[in-house]
């Protein structure tokens, strides 16, 4: 059974709409992750938070916001999707230096 | 950068055949290399990884993988295939010189083990 939790499961969502994708852990991981899923393509690093400092990935820059008030949460937030945004999204968690990622069985975002 | 290909999309195999899933990477620095299963339904779970030592690494459930240098290949292999090995597995790269496990995935192939 997976530790990293992720809600919802399914999305659906307005063009133009903001979205708020919710992650957590329970194995006080210092390292959180977001990748997007899309079909027949391979995960993509969006961003991840290394305690309270938050890393973006150069392209997903400003298109992606994230917060992180506590060691479990991580939050994924898409201030107005578009039709791109449709996708898998993926949270990960990990120790520091550990090389050893543990996914959350993702959030299927649907826009509409 | 980095990059990870799976070349076979889709593999179909019958319970108790061996398998073996590709995977071939461009990078010329220190990485790990790993694989991950993928479930229907799940998230994906890490099956093994590699640094240096053995180029053979073992993982759970009868996975194995080898590392080669000159071929840049990292593929998986089970001897003996079950109904349940069915998923998409994944492989990734990462930098050794990072202590965050940035991977970067393959597009990934999908394992059908037909009774």
């Amino acid at each position: 059974d997976t530790t990293v939790k992720q809600n919802p499961r399914y999305k659906l969502a307005r063009v133009g709409k903001p979205v708020n994708l919710i992650c957590s852990q329970t194995m006080n991981h210092d390292t959180m992750y977001w990748y997007q899923k899309k079909p027949n393509q391979a995960p993509k690093l969006l961003l991840f938070y290394y305690d309270k400092i938050l890393n973006r990935e150069a392209d997903t820059f400003e298109k992606f916001q994230s917060s992180r008030p506590n060691n479990s949460f991580c939050s994924l937030y898409i201030g107005s999707a578009g039709l791109e945004y449709s996708a898998m999204y993926l949270c990960a968690s990990s120790k520091y230096s550990q090389n050893t990622l543990y996914f959350g069985a993702g959030t299927r975002l649907s826009v509409l | 950068t980095q990059t990870v290909s799976q070349s076979d999309a889709h593999v179909t195999v019958f319970e108790g055949d061996s398998v073996e899933l590709r995977c071939n990477y461009s990078y010329g620095g220190s990485i790990y290399l790993s694989w991950y299963i993928q479930h229907h339904g799940r998230g994906l779970q890490f099956l093994l990884k590699y640094y240096s030592g053995n180029p053979v690494v073992q993982g759970v459930n009868g996975f194995e993988a080898e590392f080669s240098k000159s071929d840049s290949s990292f593929h998986l292999r089970k001897a003996s295939v079950h109904w349940s090995d069915s998923a998409v597995y994944f492989c990734a790269v990462s930098l050794a010189s990072s202590s965050f496990s940035k991977l970067v995935f393959g597009q990934g192939t999908s394992l059908s083990v037909v009774p």
